[in-house]
């Protein structure tokens, strides 16, 4: 089966980190992406893990353990305008690519 | 260059009409994805397809919806007989081929239904 966890919401203060989990089931693995989704907006791109280990890419990072089936999605210096839904999306096989519910991310002043 | 280009942006029918989304993929990606997304819910996907070919219709409903790539033209989703439970924003996505590409989405279709 498929399976996709992720919490719901987190609230974070700007200039803070935050970190959003994401474990996850897939009938086979073909990679891991993270897409940001602001509110009645299509999501766009953030990230892209298909070996172990962490990948920097500005104040974004996400980290992926294929093992446990286990990614992270770390904002680091957050911004007012990070304020939006972060969705997980493995690849499985066939190459589809299934989203999570994401996480709704509330940055406050 | 143009990104994924989806009309109409907003689409109102009445229950029993037939609802026609299309989706222009970006120059060069000949990959399409469709996904719905219900408010407050993640994307569930419903098709993959490449020019002239459905690849994979594992989340398509059995009845009324059908989807389409010609070799000319933009990609279509068709749902016939509308229903209110259709209501949602329909997300579609192109890739140039699989592999490590994010997907670059449209702006997305919401279809409403009365």
């Amino acid at each position: 089966g498929q399976n996709i966890d992720q919490p719901t919401e987190m609230t974070a203060t700007e200039g803070a980190i935050v970190q959003i989990n994401c474990t996850y089931q897939t009938s086979g693995f073909n990679g891991l992406f993270w897409y940001q989704q602001h509110a009645g907006e299509a999501p766009t791109f953030l990230s892209y893990n298909v070996l172990d280990g962490l990948e920097e890419k500005g104040r974004f990072s996400s980290f992926l353990s294929r093992s446990k089936g286990y990614s992270y999605l770390l904002l680091k210096e957050l911004q007012m305008k990070d304020s939006a839904s972060y969705l997980c999306a493995p690849k499985g096989g066939g190459f589809k690519t299934i989203f999570g519910a994401g996480t709704r991310l509330f940055v406050k002043a | 260059n143009a990104g994924v280009m989806q009309n109409p942006r907003h689409l109102v029918r009445r229950r029993g009409q037939e609802a026609r989304l299309r989706c222009s993929p970006m120059k060069g990606h000949s990959h399409v994805y469709w996904y719905r997304q219900l408010p407050e819910e993640g994307l569930k996907f419903m098709v993959y397809l490449q020019k002239e070919n459905i690849i994979d219709e594992s989340g398509m409903p059995k009845e009324r919806f059908s989807a389409e790539f010609p070799k000319e033209g933009p990609s279509i989703l068709r749902i016939q007989q509308v229903v209110r439970g259709d209501s949602a924003a329909y997300f579609c996505a192109s890739s140039p081929r699989i592999g490590e590409e994010g997907y670059t989405f449209g702006s997305g279709t919401r279809l409403t239904v009365v």
